[in-house]
């Protein structure tokens, strides 16, 4: 079965700084990446997607693609405190679903 | 983006009774729709894939009597919750594709009491 980790957090990065989410997935095969965002109560929200290996930036966030390593980061630049929520990442799967990690909580502070 | 749109947003049903979700592709046609569940701090699990037209994939473990999809035109699908129990209670979220980008419409809390 596809798996996808994450770290559940919570991340608490200082205002401004630069917060890193990480994500590895199981299947080899898989050929597109997904950075979603979820504030409590609310759907999930797309930030990013991702297909080939290397870097992709959108504004302040950028995210990296190894597939070698099976292994998608987020990059949040200059993190402000409305960046504070679940930041899920997400694998295409086979019927064009997604797969989920669990989230990772992030936090930041003023 | 896209804008995928869920009625209602919230809903309280009692023990027995049948809940209708009906989740709409607003500025797009979508051939398919997918149905997920998302309990309190977990993620979001598919529940099945709604296809315009024909019937839907279920996953392993979701009953498909229980829960039934329809998918009657290219911006429309519904989800049914039958015979609704308190452990039903979830938020239910569609989304569909546009773009092989996956857009996720506002969500459906269930409370069944």
């Amino acid at each position: 079965q596809k798996e996808v980790e994450q770290n559940s957090g919570p991340l608490s990065v200082p205002e401004g700084a630069i917060a890193s989410l990480n994500c590895t997935y199981s299947d080899r095969g898989s050929q597109s990446f997904f950075w979603y965002r979820q504030y409590s109560g609310k759907s999930p929200e797309l930030i990013m997607s991702i297909y080939s290996n290397g870097d992709k930036e959108d504004g302040r966030f950028t995210a990296q693609l190894n597939k070698a390593s099976q292994y998608v980061s987020l990059l949040i630049r200059d993190s402000q405190p409305s960046d504070s929520a679940t930041y899920l990442c997400a694998v295409g799967g086979s019927q064009g679903n997604l797969i989920f990690g669990k989230g990772t909580k992030l936090s930041v502070k003023p | 983006g896209a804008v995928v749109s869920q009625h209602p947003s919230w809903v309280i049903c009692k023990s027995g009774t049948s809940v209708k979700i009906e989740c709409r592709s607003l500025d797009f046609q979508a051939t398919t729709m997918f149905w997920y569940r998302q309990f309190p701090k977990q993620s979001l699990m598919l529940m099945a894939t709604s296809n315009e037209g024909s019937k839907a994939t279920y996953e392993q473990g979701v009953e498909k009597d229980k829960f039934l999809i329809n998918h009657a035109s290219l911006t429309l699908s519904t989800l049914t919750v039958t015979s609704a129990h308190p452990e039903d209670s979830s938020f239910y979220i569609c989304s569909a594709i546009e773009y092989y980008e996956q857009y996720f419409g506002p969500g459906t809390r269930l409370t069944v009491t």
